[in-house]
């Protein structure tokens, strides 16, 4: 069967410094991969997502990036954190690209930038 | 554009008591839909989805859904509510573009004794 790790699962860093939230699925075998953002008591944004090794597409502009180094590997990355990057980030995977695709979800990063 | 809307951001019912949870889609053509849970500080998980294959959908922990196209909705039910179903639920769209979901913001239910 499939899993989807995330860690760390929660990390206080202070402004300005850098940041690597890195996510591995197993299991499968080129899956499209999301990352999203849920800040407090708001739903969830879609940030990147990627279909393969080193495709990636931005959904907004941001102080954020992401990279796929490996077919199961999705990282999401900061030079410089800012105040408003503290949120719940998720990771997510999905096998097809088609109208019934379902996308299954990782147990998150609490980030807090103080 | 595809758009989701939660009708209520919060809910509150007895435990043993029937749970509704409301949810209207807008979309151009039949959307793909989903329903997320999310208990706190966790990953969502999926309840149920509709693929337009049967209108009524049964999902985990026994949830279900309708999906009725003339009023452009997609509720969730349940029978009997359990203090174990306290958490956030989502209505989901897909919009058939690389896979991207529109989300709804989110109906907190609560559960009490």
């Amino acid at each position: 069967s499939q899993t989807i790790h995330q860690w760390p699962a929660t990390l206080v860093q202070p402004v300005g410094s850098p940041l690597s939230l890195e996510c591995t699925v197993e299991g499968t075998s080129n899956p499209n991969l999301y990352w999203y953002r849920q800040a407090a008591g708001r739903g969830l944004q879609l940030l990147f997502y990627s279909v393969g090794i080193g495709q990636i597409s931005s959904e907004v502009p941001q102080n954020l990036s992401a990279s796929r180094p490996q077919d199961r590997q999705f990282i999401l990355s900061s030079k410089k954190l800012l105040l408003s990057d503290s949120g719940f980030y998720l990771c997510a995977w999905s096998l097809l690209a088609g109208v019934a695709d379902t996308q299954y979800f990782g147990p998150g990063t609490r980030l807090t930038v103080l | 554009a595809q758009s989701v809307t939660q009708l209520d951001s919060h809910v509150s019912v007895s435990e043993g008591t029937p749970v509704l949870l409301r949810c209207n889609y807008s979309s151009s053509y039949s959307p793909s839909l989903f329903w997320y849970v999310q208990h706190p500080n966790k990953g969502l998980q999926l309840l149920l989805k509709y693929t337009s294959a049967a209108t009524l959908v049964k999902g985990i922990n026994g949830f279900e859904a309708e999906f009725k196209k003339s009023e452009t909705s997609f509720h969730l039910t349940k029978p009997s509510a359990h203090m174990s179903d306290a958490a956030e639920y989502f209505c989901v769209s897909h919009t058939g573009t690389a896979s991207k979901l529109t989300f709804g913001t989110g109906t907190r239910l609560q559960v009490t004794l």
